[in-house]
């Protein structure tokens, strides 16, 4: 029941633009996507619940497509304080009302100059 | 600010040790969860609490077990540390129940069993 991201890792040229999918077996209730920095914690991004919503802020944006029960997080215009792992958690319709979240295996990003 | 802290950065156990970490937030949050990190594997619930004195299972709880005693602080244990244990772990607290939004992590300790 991990969702699947893909691809699995990714280079970029500053500027360019990046797609990161996350696609689950299990009807979703919500999407989180997180970004972690080499050595540091995993760092909150944006929660997408179901509805079918797009989010996003500056220049990373996000879907959800409750049919196709998958999430895709845009980069736009790269900078290189992007680079990090990309990680999608994941909660389920009917899970337990605890905030629980499966994440994806990670989409490792790195933007040079 | 949201804090999360772990006891360890660093730890450095030998086979059949047991082996606690503890972590601790500072913002009165219900549900406190326990992952491991493995390269290519992402991030594994191991267990997680939502209240005092309640737990569940993850996905990988074999070898590990759980306690909290006070709200604030979740302690992970490992009964008898084996090699394949050997992992970043990570912590994380939410404030509430499904959809509430960000779980905050702390640093990580990374576990090393010989």
């Amino acid at each position: 029941q991990q969702p699947v991201q893909s691809p699995q890792a990714v280079i970029l040229r500053e500027g360019e633009d990046a797609v990161i999918n996350c696609s689950s077996s299990k009807a979703l209730y919500s999407v989180h996507w997180y970004r972690q920095k080499h050595g540091e914690a995993p760092v909150f991004l944006m929660i997408l619940l179901k509805g079918g919503e797009q989010k996003g802020h500056d220049k990373i944006s996000a879907s959800f497509n409750e049919k196709k029960q998958q999430s895709s997080l845009y980069l736009t215009a790269s900078q290189l304080s992007y680079s990090g792992t990309y990680f999608c958690g994941t909660e389920f319709n009917g899970s337990s009302n605890t905030g629980k979240l499966i994440f994806g295996q990670g989409t490792t990003l790195q933007v040079k100059p | 600010d949201v804090k999360v802290t772990q006891s360890s950065r660093y730890l450095v156990k030998r086979t059949g040790e047991k082996v606690f970490l503890e972590c601790v937030q500072d913002m009165d949050h219900e549900n406190m969860f326990w992952y491991r990190q493995d390269p290519g594997l992402g991030l594994r619930l191991i267990y997680f609490s939502y209240d005092v004195k309640m737990k569940e299972k993850g996905d990988i709880p074999e070898g590990y077990s759980v306690s909290r005693e006070k709200k604030e602080r979740f302690s992970l244990i490992l009964e008898s540390a084996s090699t394949n244990q050997t992992s970043m772990y990570l912590c994380a607290s939410i404030i509430g129940g499904a959809g509430s939004g960000e779980q905050y992590f702390g640093p990580g300790t990374r576990l090393t069993v010989t």
